[in-house]
């Protein structure tokens, strides 16, 4: 069946990197725009930006800007997400997501398929 | 940014009744808004996308509604199973953006 199954939970440092993973299966991995999402606890969904896995072309959120990066290898149906200069504000579970288009007009989509979350704890 | 305002932020509610949640756009953002229900410690799980259509495998009890800068996520006959916290996503701009949320607990 569809799905993206994503890497275990991290506790980092102040000021370190932590990379996630998000392997797909049951579909055509270049296909379709991987989303990443995170949640901090108690608090609503926050998009972090957009990867194409076909062309590697990215798009991220101002608020990340310059933190983070999407990366991809096609050969093995995964997509990442590294975020850096880690703070106790990103504490957070992290999600991929699958995009599917509602629209011939790029990021007008819906989130239809979604990993099981990577729980990511910043702490001293 | 686009705002998307959910409201209530919770309500209590019985098996059987009929629930309504409604989501508020900043502005005009056409039928780009799409509905989750997220349950403790799992993802969200896309219910409408588009305003108004259902994702396949969801039950018919759940429809969405509205255009423009107004929307909402009717649930006709709440089941056990329903109670949950309830996201709208608008995707009309970037960055996309989430409701506060609309936790539906039991009466």
């Amino acid at each position: 069946q569809v799905q993206l199954v994503q890497s275990g939970a991290e506790v980092k440092k102040p000021g370190a990197s932590v990379k996630v993973s998000c392997r797909a299966s049951g579909y055509t991995f270049t296909d379709y725009d991987i989303i990443w999402v995170r949640q901090a606890t108690g608090k609503g969904p926050e998009w972090m930006g957009w990867m194409n896995p076909n062309s590697g072309t990215t798009g991220y959120a101002q608020k990340f800007q310059g933190s983070v990066a999407f990366t991809r290898d096609t050969s093995i149906s995964t997509a990442y997400m590294e975020l850096s200069s880690l703070r106790s504000e990103d504490t957070a579970v992290y999600y991929c997501a699958r995009g599917r288009a509602i629209s011939i007009i790029r990021l007008q989509i819906c989130l239809d398929v979604w990993g099981q979350g990577t729980t990511v704890t910043v702490s001293s | 940014d686009i705002q998307l305002t959910q409201s209530p932020p919770s309500l209590s509610a019985s098996v059987g009744d009929r629930v309504t949640i409604t989501c508020r756009a900043g502005r005009s953002i056409s039928g780009y808004l799409n509905w989750y229900q997220q349950k403790p410690g799992k993802a969200p799980r896309l219910l409408i996308y588009a305003a108004s259509s259902l994702e396949s495998g969801v039950p018919s009890r759940f429809s969405g509604s509205g255009s423009g800068t107004d929307f909402t996520l009717t649930i006709s006959s709440l089941q056990p199973e329903d109670f949950a916290t309830y996201y709208c996503q608008q995707s009309y701009g970037t960055p996309l953006t989430f409701g506060g949320g609309t936790k539906v607990e039991i009466k």
